[in-house]
């Protein structure tokens, strides 16, 4: 079963404006969610993370919100740039955080000039 | 510089013929996993240590071993490799709070 999904293979938008990737979980014991990107040929590399006890975390052109209630997690990149094309990977955690990640499908992001 | 190096980067093999990629980090964490990815699936764990001589299962283990003698390694090793175990494999180093991958090994079983 999947724990942590994520509904949209891919996502297209346009320069400039905002990208939202989206992000569900079932298993409530979770308490950390993190945000990877990757690029072609390339490890995911860590973008930004929540932990549960928040809604939102920003930083720079990136905002994580946690709906604890609705177990859904987003992303929003503001504004696009064709350097955020990328797969978007969702991750979350329990416990001790680093060691026993469980990830989402990915997203594919395209951001058209 | 933080780093996590994996080898090879890519490896074509036969079925059955034993095989181990290496895994090393620069960062003295405690903890290392291993990850394969693939289309639709995103990235599964097969392995994690918590520490030297420490390791268990992920949620993918079966066809894979691996050992934790000192803390910077964490090779993984497929004794008998199969065509399902074509894969793209990621280490990963952690803290308590993020992890880092290396760069990844394509892994082609024929």
């Amino acid at each position: 079963d999947q724990q942590v999904k994520q509904n949209s293979p891919s996502l297209s938008v346009q320069e400039g404006r905002i990208s939202i990737l989206n992000c569900d979980y079932t298993n409530s014991m979770f308490d950390y969610f993190l945000w990877y990107k990757k690029y072609p040929a390339e490890g995911p590399t860590f973008l930004i993370s929540i932990s549960s006890i928040k809604d939102k975390n920003e930083d720079g052109r990136f905002t994580v919100f946690l709906n604890k209630s609705a177990k859904h997690l987003s992303l929003h990149i503001v504004p696009s740039q064709p350097g955020d094309s990328a797969v978007y990977f969702c991750a979350a955690s329990w416990g001790t955080s680093g060691s026993r990640l469980t990830f989402g499908e990915g997203t594919q992001l395209t951001v058209n000039p | 510089e933080a780093q996590v190096t994996q080898n090879p980067r890519y490896l074509i093999t036969v079925t059955g013929k034993k095989l181990t990629v290496t895994c090393s980090q620069n960062m003295n964490h405690e903890y290392m996993s291993w990850y394969r990815q693939d289309p639709g699936l995103g990235l599964r764990q097969i392995y994690y240590s918590m520490n030297v001589e420490v390791t268990d299962k992920g949620d993918v283990p079966e066809g894979y071993k691996v050992s934790r003698k000192e803390k910077r390694n964490f090779p993984l090793i497929l004794e008998s490799p199969s065509p399902n175990q074509t894969s793209l494999y990621f280490c990963a180093s952690s803290s308590n709070t993020e992890a880092f991958f290396g760069q990844g090994t394509r892994l082609t079983v024929v």
